[in-house]
């Protein structure tokens, strides 16, 4: 299985900044996706990220808010920008064994915006 | 939207067997059933995932009934560490670029 890391694990930000979330995995993998977790609330996809191509985005996300690097094999970034209390959650990146087809997440980032 | 439907909660006695349902009446010929759960301030784990016939490994069975519009979770010998929010989710896999569409879940109170 995938071992995934995410930096930061936690961050309070101030209304108007953005924040930049890295996810690292020990692996290569061409699939990795971005959700987002809203207190309280199940999982939503906000894009999947493969490499050598533009993110996909979900409905109701869009990349100027939620731009996505994915650099590598390796390596994906989400940025959160101009952001306000609505955006404080869990965020978390996941990616799928092209074999087994089983997704592993990262420990999530957890967002305060104040 | 998720393609799922769960029971909101449930409980457990911890020993005992845990089964766990759900709907997925509109699912189609080529999407998999798949558990994850999430225990509390953790990512979501995977557990299991099916076609069309049982499956099962060192954490859970998948029964999937022969019409494939319903399936249940069976942890077997439940403890106290079971104690999670679990998704039931339906999926094509690389069909549909490997997404995974959560819905509420089920979330499982394993108890002394």
């Amino acid at each position: 299985s995938a071992v995934i890391s995410q930096k930061p694990s936690r961050d309070i930000c101030q209304r108007g900044t953005s924040l930049t979330i890295q996810c690292q995995v020990d692996s290569q993998v061409t699939m990795m996706f971005w959700y987002r977790q809203q207190p309280g609330q199940s999982l939503t996809l906000i894009a999947t990220a493969n490499q050598g191509s533009e993110a996909t985005y979900e409905s109701g996300f869009v990349i100027d808010k939620f731009p996505i690097s994915r650099p590598n094999l390796t390596f994906s970034t989400l940025t959160v920008s101009n952001m306000s209390p609505e955006d404080s959650s869990i965020y978390l990146c996941s990616v799928e064994d092209a074999l087994s087809y089983e997704q592993y997440f990262g420990p999530g980032t957890r967002l305060t915006v104040t | 939207d998720a393609k799922t439907t769960q029971p909101p909660s449930m409980d457990c006695a911890e020993g005992r067997a845990a089964n766990l349902p759900c709907n997925h009446s509109t699912i189609s010929g080529n999407e998999y059933v798949y558990w994850y759960r999430q225990i509390h301030s953790q990512g979501p784990q995977y557990i299991i995932h099916g076609l069309k016939n049982n499956e099962t490994n060192e954490m859970a069975s998948l029964i999937i009934t022969e019409d494939r519009k319903s399936s249940t979770l069976i942890l077997p010998h439940a403890t106290l560490r079971d104690t999670a929010v679990y998704y039931c989710i339906v999926s094509a896999g690389d069909n549909q670029g490997g997404k995974l569409i959560f819905g509420q879940g089920t979330e499982l109170s394993v108890k002394p």
